[in-house]
């Protein structure tokens, strides 16, 4: 099975800040990973697509890069309904695996 | 809209037995591969497993975890998905959310609101 790897694992910033994450894969995934929020007691949602590509709908200040086995994931300027937990998921192969997390809150 | 409905959680003994439902609507659910995803209280995501569509001759795949324990199993003619647990452990106390690739690109991009399982005597 593929590992995926997040950190940190939380962080608090200040409205406006620059939030960065970064994901590891224990092998190289291409560009096969997607990014997903999840607020408490809801379901995930999918924000970033094929490592770097905006799911329709989601603001333009979440994006995501990378290929192979590192990938960021950047808010450039944290709201305050940014507030979540982000994961990583590879879909290189099955069983499709998850990082642990990154929980977000405001400073 | 695009809707996933899931039913059947609850308070369950060690050994005991469980089935839970995923409702579709609003999309040509026999087109499409079906997965279950949980997360265990205050953890994070894990993939449970996947039906493939009648074209894939709807065969399945699970997360070892659960293999030999869980069945996923769809029926397409009431747009509705099924995961049968059986020899439930604590260790699978989690809510459980039925999730779909609707548009092909390999991403979870609809799921359900989720429905808890309690494994505890």
């Amino acid at each position: 099975d593929i590992q995926m790897t997040q950190s940190p694992s939380s962080l608090s910033a200040s409205v406006g800040d620059r939030v960065t994450i970064t994901c590891q894969a224990s092998q190289d995934i291409s560009n096969y990973l997607n990014w997903y929020q999840q607020k408490p007691g809801k379901a995930p949602k999918l924000l970033i697509y094929d490592a770097s590509n905006l799911e329709t709908g989601v603001p333009s200040r979440f994006s995501g890069s990378g290929s192979g086995t590192d990938f960021t994931f950047t808010i450039s300027s944290l709201q305050p309904e940014d507030i979540a937990t982000y994961y990583c998921q590879q879909y290189d192969n099955l069983p499709r695996t998850f990082g642990p997390g990154t929980k977000v809150d405001i400073k | 809209e695009v809707q996933l409905v899931e039913s059947g959680g609850g308070l369950v003994q060690p050994g005991g037995s469980l089935r839970l439902s995923c409702a579709a609507s609003g999309f040509t659910f026999s087109d499409h591969y079906m997965d279950w995803v949980r997360q265990a209280p205050g953890k994070g995501l894990e993939w449970v497993g996947r039906t493939r569509n009648k074209a894939n001759s709807y065969t399945t795949e699970y997360a070892a975890s659960v293999k030999g324990r869980f069945t996923i199993s769809r029926d397409d003619s009431k747009n509705s998905l099924y995961l049968q647990m059986n020899s439930l452990k604590t260790e699978d106390t989690a809510v459980y959310y039925c999730a779909i690739d609707f548009w092909s690109r390999d991403a979870f991009d609809i799921w359900g609101q989720g429905t808890m399982v309690t494994v505890s005597s």
